[in-house]
């Protein structure tokens, strides 16, 4: 059973510009969430996404978006980057309808601004 | 209100010894609570987890204890080995069908031969 796959694994981008993320599931899980990760903010959720539909959000600015696909697959956009958006950005699945399910992350999308 | 604390920030434990990782919350409409194990280069895979009408849950050499009354929650890895070097992020959730974690701040745990 194929893990969560998140592309791409490393990008460099220039401030000001944009950045798109991809994230399939594991097959059957309907829910995908979103974190980063940085040195000094740690693990911080930013969106989780049911059947197309944003369930929960985060406390990150409107600059951070996302999307999910009919396919259960995700997206997550971030526009105007700036330097502190450099991250390691998680996804993860879970089958999203029984509390307390596994939550299994994917290796994450290394995003570095300059 | 959302906070996870967990220390100690970093470990060093002697091969064959007790690992001890300490979280506390201040939620109490948390009633999850996984611990996850992240490898350099990796996404944090879980680990085990507990809900809180239990106060011990043992899966293999891993532990979690658990004190509801306290909002505390600890993970304990006996005969720690060389290959349990990590970092360990204790985390929270809520709610049914509520995906959103709440992680702690992590622990770097190095154990030395």
């Amino acid at each position: 059973k194929a893990g969560v796959t998140q592309t791409p694994r490393y990008l460099i981008k220039t401030r000001g510009q944009q950045v798109t993320l991809s994230c399939s599931p594991i097959s059957g899980h309907r829910s995908v969430s979103w974190y980063q990760q940085t040195p000094g903010q740690g693990l911080q959720f930013l969106f989780e996404y049911f059947s197309e539909t944003q369930r929960n959000k985060g406390n990150f600015p409107g600059r951070f978006s996302g999307r999910q696909f009919s396919n259960s697959r995700s997206e997550m956009n971030v526009s105007t980057l700036e330097l502190g958006d450099s991250a390691l950005y998680l996804c993860a699945s879970s089958h999203g309808t029984i509390s307390g399910n596994t939550i299994y992350f994917g290796e994450g999308s290394w995003l570095t601004v300059v | 209100q959302q906070q996870v604390k967990q220390s100690p920030q970093s470990l060093i434990v002697q091969k064959g010894g007790i690992s001890i990782i300490n979280c506390a919350y201040e939620n109490t409409a948390f009633d999850y609570f996984p611990w996850y194990q992240q490898f350099p280069g990796k996404g944090p895979a879980l680990l085990i987890a507990i809900r809180p009408d239990v106060s011990e849950k043992k899966e293999g050499r891993f532990t979690i204890s658990f004190n509801k009354s306290a909002k505390q929650f600890s993970l304990h890895i006996m005969d720690s080995q060389p290959g349990d070097s990590a970092t360990y992020f204790c985390a929270a959730s809520m709610d049914f069908g509520n995906e959103k974690l709440t992680f702690g701040t992590g622990t770097r745990l190095t154990i030395i031969p």
